[in-house]
């Protein structure tokens, strides 16, 4: 089993719409939780970390789940700008700055 | 000017030379590592540094060597290339201290191993 899973996708999403995908961690140690979001074949680059309490961000909230380990992001009101792979991002232990990725869930944004 | 440059961008090699993948960064960060990322893998951590003299294996090591020459540099070699080893490359940069979980990524490499 992957430290990190996710749904690879793609979610094909009419502009405007909610999209919403999840991520799950295999390590129940897991200390810290991020989203990174990566255009096409580009650098990866934060988009926003995931609090125990949930946070929002503008249209992305983001959900932890620690009794089922899993992440989510929720993405409202879909915007074309929006297409991109989202990676989810685990610290495994509160030592270090150690990053796992999971696979990346691509979504497409459609007028 | 970005933050965090690699060189080269594109690389077409042949299996069994040596090449070497460069990573410069003006962040002022003590902590860099080194990634590949193939299709459907996600990122995987190969080498990183949290300053001059520490280097650690990451969880894919076996192929690479880096040199961490400066706070800044952060070089990863491939003594002799093979196939297998054709990705996307990824240098990275974080803090230590208060909110030195965020990476920040450089452009990439890609890397082509015939």
């Amino acid at each position: 089993r992957k430290e990190v899973e996710q749904d690879p996708g793609p979610f094909n999403v009419p502009e405007g719409a909610t999209v919403a995908f999840n991520c799950t961690y295999s390590n129940s140690a897991s200390q810290s939780f991020f989203w990174y979001r990566q255009d096409c074949r580009k650098e990866p680059k934060l988009l926003m970390s995931v609090y125990s309490s949930g946070n929002e961000d503008g249209r992305f909230t983001a959900q932890l789940n620690r009794a089922s380990q899993y992440i989510s992001l929720l993405i409202r009101d879909s915007k074309l700008s929006d297409s991109a792979t989202y990676l989810c991002v685990v610290t495994p232990n509160a030592a270090g700055n150690k990053l796992t990725f999971g696979g990346g869930t691509r979504v497409l944004v459609k007028p | 000017d970005a933050d965090v440059t690699q060189t080269p961008r594109n690389r077409i090699t042949k299996t069994g030379k040596r090449i070497m993948l460069e990573c410069s960064q003006t962040k002022g960060h003590d902590r860099m590592y080194w990634y590949r990322q193939d299709p459907g893998l996600g990122l995987r951590l190969i080498y990183y540094s949290f300053d001059v003299k520490d280097i650690n294996k990451g969880e894919i090591s076996d192929g690479y060597s880096v040199s961490r020459q400066a706070q800044a540099k952060f070089s990863l070699s491939l003594e002799s290339a093979i196939p297998n080893q054709t990705a996307l490359y990824f240098c990275a940069t974080s803090d230590h201290g208060q909110g030195g979980d965020e990476q920040f990524f450089g452009p990439g490499t890609r890397l082509t191993v015939l």
